[in-house]
């Protein structure tokens, strides 16, 4: 069966924090994204990876970095956390067709 | 303009209604044409990919009028358990790997 872990359901941290979500698949999947999803404006790609150390942004990477060391997993940083940044983050793997989403990490910046 | 425009609703319909959602997207060039089902507080889920001839996956029906540039579900005989947001997902070019997802369209079957 499919699976998309991501390290934490819920996150609370202060402003100026770093911050680390982690992702793992274990479908052997070559693509990774992560999203941020917010009300009425859905989900937005923040980057993508299509190869282990491959990164390329998506429509709003400002504020975040990833890391792909390792084929099953994907992490996104916040390098220092800030309140406009509180939002539900979606992790994804895909085949040509069909993406495979984690449960999510619901983040709240304080 | 936004990549991919939905209808947010929400439909609030009877059990066992009809109801059809329909999509726009902006890129005369889209290639690729999906509707994913999210579930309240729950991660989205691929529903079915839409073809240019059109599909039907028992209730549901998704078609694609690539001249409009829209696509819609159709959903007959409508049960409790389609209550949910409808994302309407366009990938931008062949063989790209990202995706531009609407907004959502809420459903809610009452009883």
């Amino acid at each position: 069966d499919v699976k998309v872990t991501q390290s934490s359901r819920y996150l609370v941290k202060r402003t100026g924090e770093k911050v680390f979500l982690e992702c793992v698949q274990d479908m052997d999947h070559e693509n990774m994204f992560w999203y941020r999803q917010d009300p009425g404006l859905g989900l937005r790609l923040i980057y993508f990876s299509y190869d282990v150390k491959m990164k390329e942004k998506g429509d709003i990477p400002e504020g975040y970095s990833v890391s792909r060391e390792k084929k099953e997993r994907f992490s996104l940083i916040l390098e220092s956390a800030s309140t406009n940044q509180t939002s539900m983050y979606l992790c994804a793997s895909s085949t040509q067709v069909e993406q495979y989403f984690g449960p999510g990490t619901r983040l709240t910046v304080t | 303009r936004k990549e991919v425009e939905q209808d947010p609703g929400p439909f609030n319909v009877p059990e066992g209604a009809t109801v059809a959602f329909n999509c726009t997207y902006s890129n005369s060039a889209s290639q690729s044409f999906f509707w994913y089902r999210q579930d309240c507080r729950k991660e989205p889920k691929l529903l079915m990919s839409v073809y240019s001839s059109g599909n039907e996956d028992g209730r549901f029906t998704a078609q694609l009028n690539r001249a409009s540039q829209y696509i819609s579900l159709l959903i007959r005989d409508s049960k409790l358990s389609d209550s949910a947001t409808y994302l309407c997902v366009v990938t931008p070019q062949t063989g790209a790997n990202n995706l531009f997802f609407g907004t959502g369209t809420r459903l809610t079957v009452i009883p």
